[in-house]
């Protein structure tokens, strides 16, 4: 089955940092979203981004999806974007979503 | 803005029980989802169901699980006979209609501790 690698596993910033987060896939797919999980181990939706670029506040992503990466910026970082970020992707033909091991974000005040 | 809700927010249960777990997807979406995520580890996939009927399932949802969707609006997880293994975040996830923009939508989870 399809990979999904991402990274680093685990970042540390002091607020006001920016940060980029790297997600690999190993195949071609149709659909690739970043979630954000919280303290409470809530899966928030940031980007549904198969292709392309968008921006949503301090957050962007980005996948290329010909090279099989997307990346996800968060700048000028504040202590609530702690948490873990996942990438997931979905293939042609399939229903699930393939989810990666996340990166770990630790922003310090 | 629509969002997929789950129900209980932690449920504690005794090995061998059965659990139920509860989910309302967004009202106008056809696809409905079943994760797991094991404490510390990523999110896996469990179940998909369509038009009443599971469309894809992963190795780990054996006979143990069951899923339902009762009525218009409900769409539930049955875990037969529980085991400590089974202690786990459980999400329910939904999405719009095959073809075009696929998003699936998380919902909050459900904490399940297996004793």
């Amino acid at each position: 089955g399809i990979q999904v690698e991402q990274s680093p596993p685990d970042l540390i910033l002091q607020e006001g940092a920016n940060s980029t987060l790297r997600c690999n896939f190993s195949d071609s797919v149709n659909n690739l979203q970043w979630f954000h999980q919280n303290p409470w181990g809530q899966l928030i939706n940031l980007f549904y981004i198969p292709s392309g670029t968008k921006q949503n506040g301090r957050l962007s992503a980005t996948t290329v999806a010909t090279e099989r990466y997307s990346l996800l910026y968060i700048s000028s970082s504040q202590t609530t974007d702690s948490g873990v970020y996942f990438c997931a992707v979905g293939q042609g033909g399939s229903e699930k979503l393939v989810f990666g091991k996340g990166t770990k974000l630790t922003v310090n005040p | 803005e629509p969002e997929v809700t789950q129900t209980p927010s932690h449920q504690v249960t005794q090995m061998g029980q059965e659990v139920i777990l509860r989910c309302v997807p967004i009202s106008n979406h056809l696809y409905f989802y079943w994760y797991r995520q094991i404490l510390g580890q990523k999110v896996e996939f469990l179940v998909s169901f369509y038009n009443n009927e599971i469309s894809e399932k992963s190795e780990i949802f054996d006979d143990q699980f069951s899923v339902e969707r009762p009525d218009g609006s409900n769409f539930t997880l049955k875990i037969r006979s529980t085991k400590l293994e089974d202690s786990a975040m459980y999400f329910c996830a939904s999405r719009k209609k095959r073809g075009g923009n696929n998003e699936q939508f998380f919902g909050p989870g459900t904490r399940l501790t297996v004793l």
